[in-house]
């Protein structure tokens, strides 16, 4: 059974630095074909497409957003960590992970996502 | 850049209805184009990817047609479980960023 769950801090303050993780089972972040983005919501919007890591630890990110974002994985510990500088309660927001399946472009399994909210 | 434009924004429907919801690209995304459902404090859950093959186990009273820039999101006789809220996501190759619709809530009538 395929799982994320996502794990971090759900209050930080402004100008601070996030970092979220995303522990998946059910699969490996080795294998060939699987990737995982970050996605956030925030509260009342649409979601939107912060970072993916591809399986050959290749990266992309919002253009918007490209300057504070930093992505990674362990794949021994089956791990994807997001890195997002200089919070601002506009940050505020569900972060999600998901997975794709190799280079499809929309995500089939989610994570329950993780309320992060930006105030002093 | 890129933008979906859904319409409508809110649509009110009764249990039995068919309802249309259409999604508007900016610019031809051929039929890259997956439709999402999401119900309040969850995930949003895949429904339809590449505009209209349905993914496994979402009942066949969803569709999805369209291409280019132009794309619909057809249920067929309503249930209570359909209520949620929709969004339209492009993921051509031809442009580098995914990029969700706004959303459209179906409430109940």
């Amino acid at each position: 059974q395929v799982t994320l769950k996502e794990s971090g801090p759900v209050l930080v303050k402004p100008t601070e630095t996030l970092t979220l993780t995303c522990n998946v089972s059910g699969f490996s972040l080795s294998n060939g074909q699987l990737g995982v983005s970050w996605i956030r919501q925030a509260p009342g919007k649409a979601p939107e497409w912060l970072a993916h890591i591809f399986s050959n630890d290749g990266k992309s990110f919002s253009k918007s957003l490209k300057s504070r974002l930093t992505i990674s994985k362990d794949t021994s510990k089956s791990q994807v960590v997001l890195i997002m500088t200089l919070m601002d309660p506009v940050d505020t927001a569900t972060y999600y992970c998901a997975r794709m399946f190799s280079t499809t472009g929309f995500w089939t399994h989610w994570g329950q996502g993780i309320l992060v909210t930006v105030s002093s | 850049d890129i933008q979906l434009t859904q319409s409508p924004s809110t649509l009110s429907a009764s249990v039995g209805d068919r309802i249309t919801i259409t999604c508007r690209a900016s610019q031809s995304i051929s039929r890259w184009l997956a439709w999402y459902q999401q119900k309040p404090g969850k995930a949003p859950n895949l429904l339809i990817t590449k505009a209209s093959s349905l993914e496994s186990g979402v009942p066949s009273r969803f569709s999805g047609s369209g291409s280019g820039t132009e794309f619909t999101l057809t249920i067929n006789s309503l249930q209570p479980e359909d209520f949620a809220t929709y969004y339209c996501q492009q993921y051509s190759s031809s442009f580098p960023e995914y990029i969700f619709g706004q959303g459209t809530k179906l409430e109940i009538k």
